[in-house]
C-alpha cells in the first residue's frame, strides 16, 4: 500500500497571499495523483488529477505540480472561499490510498 | 459532465446488513473501474472497495474484507455495496467514485450511521 503524507496539517494564510501545499507518496505514483478541497458538510471537490490537470471549472489561481512521490499545490492568491480543507490522493495503484489533509486557515 | 448518485445509507444497528446503490451517467460506465470510498464525520477519507470493469478485478480494504461485496450492472449503469455485520466504525459518509486516469469523479455521498 502506497502511503500518502501531506505536511503541514495545518496552514495559517492571508487572504491574498500564496498557500503552497506538499503531498509525498511511499513509493512512485506516476502522475496519477488528484488533489481535492473538502468544506464542512460537502462532498470532496477534485481540483486537480493528473498531477497538474485542473477539472472543469476549477480556476486557475489552483495549480499542481510534480511527479513520482513528490506533488505540490499552490493556490496563487488565497480567496475566501479557498479556505478549506485539502486532500491529495494516489489513483496509480489499488487500495487508492489519501493524505491525512491540509487545513488551510485564515491567519 | 459526469453523475454519481448515492441511495440506501441510513441508520442501522450493529450486526445488521445494508445496500447501497449508485446510478452513474454522463459517461461510458463500462469503461472504468468504479470504488467506493468512506469518510467518518470529521475525519480523513478512506477507500474501501473497488471493481474493474468488466468483474475481472475486485478488491476490499482490509477493514471490510468478509463482510463487504461489491458488485456492478454495467447494463443498468449501477454500482452496489452490500454491507453485512456492520460495526460501529463502519458510520461514515459512503461516495461512488469513477476511477480512469481522465481523474476520478465523484458522488455527493450517503450517511450510514451503525449504532444501537
Amino acid at each position: 500500500e502506497i502511503v500518502m503524507t501531506q505536511s503541514p496539517a495545518t496552514l495559517s494564510v492571508s487572504p491574498g497571499e500564496r498557500a503552497t501545499l506538499s503531498c509525498r507518496a511511499s513509493q512512485s505514483t506516476s502522475s496519477n495523483l488528484a488533489w481535492y478541497q473538502q468544506k464542512p458538510g460537502q462532498a470532496p471537490r477534485l481540483l486537480i488529477y493528473g498531477a497538474s490537470t485542473r477539472a472543469t471549472g476549477i480556476p486557475a489561481r489552483f495549480s499542481g505540480s510534480g511527479s513520482g512521490t513528490e506533488f505540490t499545490l499552490t493556490i496563487s492568491s488565497l480567496q475566501s472561499e479557498d479556505f478549506a480543507a485539502y486532500y491529495c490522493q494516489q489513483y496509480n495503484n489499488w487500495p487508492w490510498t489519501f493524505g491525512q489533509g491540509t487545513k488551510v486557515e485564515i491567519k | 459532465e459526469v453523475q454519481l448518485v448515492e441511495s440506501g445509507g441510513g441508520l442501522v444497528q450493529p450486526g445488521r446488513s445494508l445496500r447501497l446503490s449508485c446510478a452513474a451517467s454522463g459517461f461510458t460506465f463500462d469503461a472504468y473501474s468504479m470504488h467506493w470510498v468512506r469518510q467518518p464525520p470529521g475525519k480523513g477519507l478512506e477507500w474501501v472497495s473497488g471493481i474493474h470493469q468488466n468483474n475481472g478485478r475486485i478488491d476490499y480494504a482490509d477493514s471490510v474484507k468478509g463482510r463487504f461485496t461489491i458488485s456492478r450492472d454495467n447494463a443498468k449503469n449501477s454500482l452496489y455495496l452490500q454491507m453485512n455485520s456492520l460495526r460501529v466504525e463502519d458510520t461514515a459518509f459512503y461516495y461512488c467514485v469513477k476511477g480512469g486516469f481522465d481523474g476520478p469523479g465523484w458522488g455527493q455521498g450517503t450517511l450510514v450511521t451503525v449504532s444501537s
